[in-house]
């Protein structure tokens, strides 16, 4: 059971937009940054978004995230086929002293 | 280019033991906190343990604690995680990442090596 909850799967058509939620509580998401990973099948996790809302350099601007108390939301516009990966929502837990994950939310493009 | 290589992973016997090692280059290694992160097959992520940049201060998950053991040595770039009394829960792709202590965010990740516990 992970600390941080996000929905297991989302699916839009292409040129789409999609959002993927991930909700905390006040030991984590309601106190700090929240961060979000993009994992392809079979590579390592990759930086998507931190602090939020910002993106890291060579991330493109389809990719945005927003944060509201205890809750985060990671969205894509103009969906692609090679946006289909599983994506992490993690953030700080001061009460467990380490990062906190999401269970993964998996997009499929159909 | 910041590069973290992870090596060490294998098969192992329950209750057994095993060194992973993750060797960080293009970047002053010793200004960062590092962390180790798993993934179990077909699961998601999760925080194992952490180490500051001088390796004062470490923090491990409780299912671990007491089994494992964080370390580094600035002088080689190299950061290391000692498994022990290993159990087949153990099971994972474990990553080697570079945390960014501000925000508290993974910037960069290893490619992962895979730690397999079974009879």
């Amino acid at each position: 059971q992970s600390v941080l909850t996000q929905p297991p799967s989302v699916s839009a058509a292409p040129g789409q937009k999609v959002t993927i939620s991930c909700s905390g509580s006040s030991s984590n998401i309601g106190n700090y940054y929240v961060s979000w990973y993009q994992q392809l099948p079979g590579t390592a996790p990759k930086l998507l978004i931190y602090d939020n809302n910002e993106r890291p350099s060579g991330i493109p601007d389809r990719f945005s995230g927003s944060k509201s108390g205890t809750s985060a939301t990671l969205g894509i516009t103009g969906l692609q086929t090679g946006d289909e990966a599983d994506y992490y929502c993690g953030a700080w837990d001061g009460g467990l002293s380490g990062v906190v994950f999401g269970g993964g939310t998996k997009l499929t493009v159909l | 280019e910041v590069q973290l290589v992870e090596s060490g992973g294998g098969l192992v016997k329950p209750g057994g033991s095993l060194r992973l090692s993750c060797a960080a280059s293009g970047f002053t290694f010793s200004n960062y906190n590092m962390n180790w992160v798993r993934q179990a097959p077909g699961k998601g992520l999760e925080w194992v343990s952490s180490i500051s940049s001088s390796g004062s201060y470490i923090n491990y998950r409780d299912s671990v604690k007491g089994r494992f053991s964080i370390s580094r040595d600035n002088a080689k770039n190299s950061l290391f995680l000692q498994l022990d009394s290993l159990r087949a829960e153990d099971t994972a792709v474990y990553y080697c990442a570079r945390l960014y202590s501000y925000g508290y965010y993974f910037d960069y990740w290893g490619q992962g090596t895979l730690v397999t516990v079974s009879s």
